[in-house]
């Protein structure tokens, strides 16, 4: 069975800070997608990323950047230099490659930063 | 864009009573789902359908059905609503067949309290 872990509840951290959120993933396929999601307060989830278990290849996207990593199944997510505006729940995702199987969420991560 | 909308953006209703929750999505996706939002509990699958007239069971089926007589539209039926089924109801739609393992459009949610 699948299953998603996010094991940081809550994150605060001050402005241009740092930030990493964790993920650990469990899968038996060996082909599978990985993904994180972005929730402000007003609620709509916003897709961040998209991850297949054949791309091990790090990802940078402006302030964001994604680590996948096969060998400890984690695919974690840092934001460099944070601002006010990255103040969300953030989720990450786990579906399988093979059957009818749909997106499995962690619990999330509440990130604030203060300024 | 794709947009994703929910009816209602905050529903009150009463133990016992019949709701309806309404999704539509302008896109022509194949795939949607309904997801509740609980804190702590991250989002837990309901229900998803693949195309029109089928449905299949998620993780937390019991006390809701699903109606997709249209393409664009899934609707989240409590037949009897409970005071346990107070949560944030997220529906989301994606492209692609069975096991394409797309990314998830989200809308707003509904706030959904009973009373």
């Amino acid at each position: 069975a699948q299953k998603v872990t996010q094991a940081q509840t809550e994150i605060s951290v001050v402005e241009k800070e740092d930030v990493t959120l964790d993920c650990v993933y469990e899968t038996r396929d060996t082909t599978y997608y990985l993904f994180w999601y972005k929730q402000p307060p007003s609620g709509e989830l916003v897709f961040l990323i998209r991850r297949n278990s054949f791309d091990e290849q790090n990802e940078i996207s402006g302030r964001y950047s994604w680590n996948f990593q096969k060998s400890t199944s984690s695919f974690n997510f840092t934001i460099t230099a944070s601002q006010v505006v990255d103040s969300a729940v953030y989720f990450c995702a786990l579906s399988e490659g093979s059957g009818n199987t749909p997106l499995v969420f962690g619990k999330g991560t509440r990130l604030s930063v203060i300024a | 864009d794709v947009k994703v909308t929910q009816s209602s953006r905050y529903l009150v209703k009463r133990t016992g009573e019949k709701v309806f929750l309404e999704c539509v999505q302008d896109m022509d996706h194949e795939n949607m789902f309904w997801y509740r939002q609980d804190p702590g509990l991250g989002l837990r699958l309901i229900y998803f359908s693949y195309d029109v007239k089928m449905k299949e069971k998620g993780d937390i089926p019991e006390g809701y059905s699903v109606s997709r007589e249209k393409k664009e539209r899934f609707s989240l039926i409590l037949e009897s609503a409970s005071t346990n089924q107070t949560s944030m109801y997220l529906c989301a739609s994606s492209f692609g067949g069975i096991g394409t393992n797309e990314k998830l459009f989200f809308g707003s949610g509904t706030q959904l309290s009973v009373l």
